[in-house]
């Protein structure tokens, strides 16, 4: 199992603004997953990309792979405030345990 | 269709008293976890059951104990609780079987927590 590395660990942005976060991790995986959590609530799932898939789209969201930089972003395209929240992605490397970074904190200012 | 429910949502506990934390889910995943968060920080896995009759450790086992009760349910237990175990604890579950026999590895449904502390 490993975990990501989200970065940045805090993004501020304005209401209708682009927000860009990264994950990193270190070796080979099955899929990657990202998730939000709304302050204090459980995590929900947002999008999963597999190993042999390169880009993935889901309403405002766009996830891309690279793995052969074993990195990925998450773009949230004309934020709102109800995306204030904090993201977390998953590299699933087939042993069933999901591990999860410490996450990026997303503040959009209304 | 409940999804992840846990229970206690709150609890204060005492140094050196015991609880048992509940989770059932009723969407007939076969894996279930537990996770804690401490504030400011992301979640840490303490235990996980792949499958019924399973359970095996994650990152922060040490404390705790689990139990498989059934598909549905998956207990989490502090038999002698320390004011280092104050934290919000998950229960997830998720499905990992795939068509034919394969394994794949699906979103995790988690429910709403447990807030306990520790005195």
């Amino acid at each position: 199992s490993q975990q990501g590395e989200e970065d940045p660990q805090a993004l501020s942005i304005q209401e209708g603004e682009n927000a860009t976060m990264n994950c990193s991790y270190k070796t080979s995986i099955n899929n990657l997953q990202w998730y939000r959590q709304n302050s204090g609530r459980g995590l929900v799932h947002l999008i999963l990309i597999r190993s042999n898939e390169r880009e993935k789209h889901s309403g405002r969201l766009r996830v891309t792979l690279d793995t052969s930089k074993k990195s990925s972003s998450l773009l949230i395209t004309a934020s709102r405030a109800a995306d204030t929240a904090s993201y977390f992605c998953a590299p699933i490397s087939g042993t069933y345990k999901y591990i999860f970074g410490t996450g990026t904190r997303l503040k959009v200012l209304a | 269709n409940a999804g992840v429910t846990q229970t206690p949502k709150f609890q204060v506990l005492k140094t050196g008293q015991s609880m048992t934390l509940q989770c059932a889910q009723d969407m007939n995943h076969n894996s279930m976890y537990w996770y804690r968060q401490d504030p400011g920080m992301g979640l840490r896995l303490i235990y996980y059951s792949a499958s019924e009759g399973t359970t095996d450790k994650g990152e922060v086992p040490n404390g705790y104990n689990v139990s498989r009760l059934n598909k549905r349910e998956f207990s989490l237990r502090l038999e002698s609780a320390a004011p280092s175990q104050t934290s919000v604890y998950f229960c997830a579950s998720t499905t990992t079987r795939g068509w034919s026999g394969t394994t794949s590895y699906n979103e995790q449904f988690f429910g709403p927590g447990t807030r306990l502390t520790v005195l």
